[in-house]
């Protein structure tokens, strides 16, 4: 099955640097590849996703980097605010059917 | 966006009990449920895929007898915990697929403490 791989598995900045987190998957099948945000306690809350066929993908302050190739994707957060600290995961799926999650990261940002 | 909802939100139970976790789509309809676990500060692991009217599959490592699924309607899967013990205490997180927009929406999850 899948395996999906992230790092890291904590990350602490300064408010308003930029943030990386990266993941690695294991099924070139794999075509959909979502991140999460969650709090404590609550829901995974989607935040941007990437399908196979687009290389890259923004939204304002976050954006996802997809290398097929490579079988890796990213997800990059600039301009970092204390309300952006959560544990983020990043999934990979093939045709939106089971999503296997990484281990998720931690994201400290420091006022 | 398409809700998902879970019931109970929390629930304490004694050793050697049963407990059902109802998950349910409220504004479309879900041929396929997920069930995820999550332990504390860990990530979420898909635990089995509901497919209505037809039996779940389960990944690899996870009880089929003892993680019963039934997913009877569209709207509608249930993950009951048979002779629940401390170690299936966890965080209990269903999500449903919406077929027509091609996404999944995650419930709130269940919190499951078993004394």
């Amino acid at each position: 099955g899948e395996n999906v791989e992230q790092h890291p598995s904590t990350l602490s900045v300064q408010e308003g640097d930029s943030a990386v987190i990266k993941c690695t998957y294991s099924d070139s099948a794999s075509n959909y590849f979502p991140w999460y945000k969650q709090e404590l306690g609550k829901r995974p809350q989607l935040i941007i996703d990437i399908r196979s066929n687009v290389g890259e993908k923004k939204d304002q302050r976050i954006a996802v980097t997809l290398n097929k190739t490579a079988k890796h994707f990213s997800l990059h957060i600039t301009e970092t605010q204390p309300e952006d600290s959560a544990v983020y995961f990043c999934a990979a799926s093939m045709n939106f059917n089971k999503f296997y999650f990484g281990s998720g990261t931690k994201l400290n940002v420091k006022p | 966006g398409a809700v998902v909802s879970q019931h109970p939100s929390w629930v304490i139970c004694k050793s050697g009990t049963s407990v059902k976790i109802e998950c349910r789509s409220l504004d479309f309809q879900a041929t396929t449920m997920f069930w995820y676990r999550q332990f504390p500060k860990q990530s979420l692991m898909l635990m089995a895929t509901s497919n209505e009217g037809s039996k779940a599959t389960y990944e690899q490592g996870v009880e089929k007898d003892k993680f019963l699924i039934n997913h009877a309607s569209l709207t509608l899967s249930t993950l009951t915990v048979t002779s629940a013990h401390p170690e299936d205490s966890s965080f209990y997180i269903c999500s449903a697929r919406d077929g027509q927009a091609n996404e999944q929406f995650f419930g709130p999850g269940t919190r499951l403490t078993v004394l």
